[in-house]
């Protein structure tokens, strides 16, 4: 049972680059999200999904975009890489229905932008 | 969604208990308290959660006072291993992009 799996790992990108970071989970969890956290600070949300096939904005969406079709996978893709975001980004799902909504994490992409 | 505030920093002995408070005095009757912890760069793991009631599991203690304005979180006997930083967070049941990391405690376990 690997919970939530995501690639790469490291990526470095040149500006203007485009890239997609995967974010695959086997605990058949409706709810995905993609967070980033830069230095010394918290988790912000960028994008969020209910289930497949939707999506939705979170704190900091712009330069984002995302994609859900398929329910174990959620996608974050950056059409024109800028170094503002160069960050870590981590992805994580919850069960998303009654009671406590307890969330699982990935290990992180760390993405340096040049 | 409830604001959390925490200490910034905490250090602990080896073997002996860590207590990290929480104040979250605009918790609404339906949000949850959650911890989580970081350790180093690593994502982000799930401790314990509660509504009410004091909450226990195999990590750790969650005392909630009455009123539901503060809460510590308890670890019994403090590894090496616990070194990281906790995060306390006040949020709804669902809808859990309502949940928002602060910068949390940074604990230091030292020998």
């Amino acid at each position: 049972n690997a919970g939530v799996t995501q690639t790469p790992k490291f990526r470095v990108l040149k500006t203007g680059q485009s890239m997609t970071l995967l974010c695959a989970q086997d605990m058949n969890h409706e709810y995905m999200y993609w967070y980033r956290q830069d230095p010394g600070m918290g988790l912000r949300l960028i994008h969020y999904s209910v289930g497949e096939g939707t999506t939705a904005k979170g704190e900091v969406p712009d330069g984002y975009n995302v994609s859900r079709l398929k329910k174990q996978n959620f996608l974050l893709g950056l059409e024109s890489a800028a170094p503002s975001q160069t960050s870590v980004y981590f992805c994580a799902s919850s069960y998303g229905q009654s009671g406590a909504n307890v969330l699982t994490f990935g290990a992180g992409s760390r993405l340096t932008v040049l | 969604d409830a604001k959390t505030t925490q200490p910034p920093s905490m250090d602990c002995a080896e073997g002996r208990a860590a207590n990290l408070p929480c104040n979250h005095s605009t918790i609404s009757g339906n949000e949850y308290v959650y911890w989580y912890r970081q350790i180093h760069s690593q994502g982000p793991q799930y401790i314990i959660h509660g509504l009410k009631n004091n909450e226990t599991n195999e990590m750790a203690s969650l005392i909630i006072t009455e009123d539901r304005k503060s809460s510590t979180l308890i670890l019994p006997h403090a590894t090496l291993r616990d070194t990281a930083v906790y995060y306390c967070i006040a949020g709804p049941a669902y809808n859990t992009d309502k949940l928002i990391f602060g910068t949390g405690t940074r604990l230091q376990v030292f020998p």
